[in-house]
């Protein structure tokens, strides 16, 4: 069974500053998807970023990076000119290649980012 | 754009009352689970379907029972609810295969007293 495991329970960055959450995770599978989704205090999940394992180059979503170390099963996301509306929690997710009844997420307990004026 | 809806948005309910969390979807997703969300524990995964007439259990089923008779619609029954299941729960969706997106709904607050 895969697993994810995000260590830092809270995190705090300055306005404009740059963050990094941290992600690990377990599989014995080699190809897989990774995510990160933002819930902020309205509690809708909203998907921040995607990489797919077979890519090499680390996925970028405007001010959202990864960066993606497949040996390591490392997944860190990167927060770049922070903004006072990204503090949420934010969740690392897997998922399965394999479809069907293993499409399902598996997520880490969760990081709560806040963002200081 | 509806996309994933669920009602009701909060619920109290009494130890032992039943109810229905309900979900429903407008992208054709084949795929829909439910998962609840407890302070330090992540989302965890209920029950899901990957097609109408096809449910199965997730990580932490016992207490919840799930039908899906359309595509549409994944409801979700506490039969007899209990403190433990004070949570929120989330309804999602998404296509079988490949690295899609699950999109989810609002999320339901449910306090048993």
């Amino acid at each position: 069974a895969q697993t994810v495991t995000q260590s830092q329970p809270e995190m705090s960055v300055q306005e404009a500053e740059t963050v990094t959450l941290s992600c690990t995770y377990d599989t014995s599978e080699s190809d897989y998807y990774l995510f990160w989704y933002k819930q902020p205090p309205s509690r809708q999940m909203i998907l921040v970023i995607r990489q797919e394992a077979y890519k090499q180059q680390n996925a970028t979503e405007n001010r959202f990076s990864v960066n993606f170390q497949k040996a390591a099963k490392s997944f860190s996301l990167k927060i770049s000119d922070s903004q006072l509306g990204d503090a949420a929690m934010y969740f690392c997710a897997y998922r399965s290649p394999l479809g069907g009844a293993n499409s399902k997420l598996t997520f880490g307990k969760g990081i709560t980012l806040s963002v200081r004026p | 754009n509806a996309g994933v809806t669920q009602t009701p948005k909060f619920q109290v309910l009494k130890t032992g009352q039943s109810m229905t969390l309900q979900c429903a979807q407008d992208m054709n997703h084949e795929y829909m689970s439910w998962y609840r969300q407890d302070p330090g524990m992540g989302l965890r995964l209920i029950h899901y379907s990957v097609g109408a007439g096809i449910t199965d259990q997730g990580e932490v089923p016992n207490g919840y029972n799930v039908s899906r008779s359309t595509t549409e619609d994944f409801p979700l029954r506490l039969l007899s609810a209990a403190p433990s299941q004070t949570s929120v729960y989330f309804c999602a969706s998404s296509n079988l295969a490949g690295p899609e997106t699950q999109y989810f709904g609002p999320g339901t607050r449910l306090l048993v007293l």
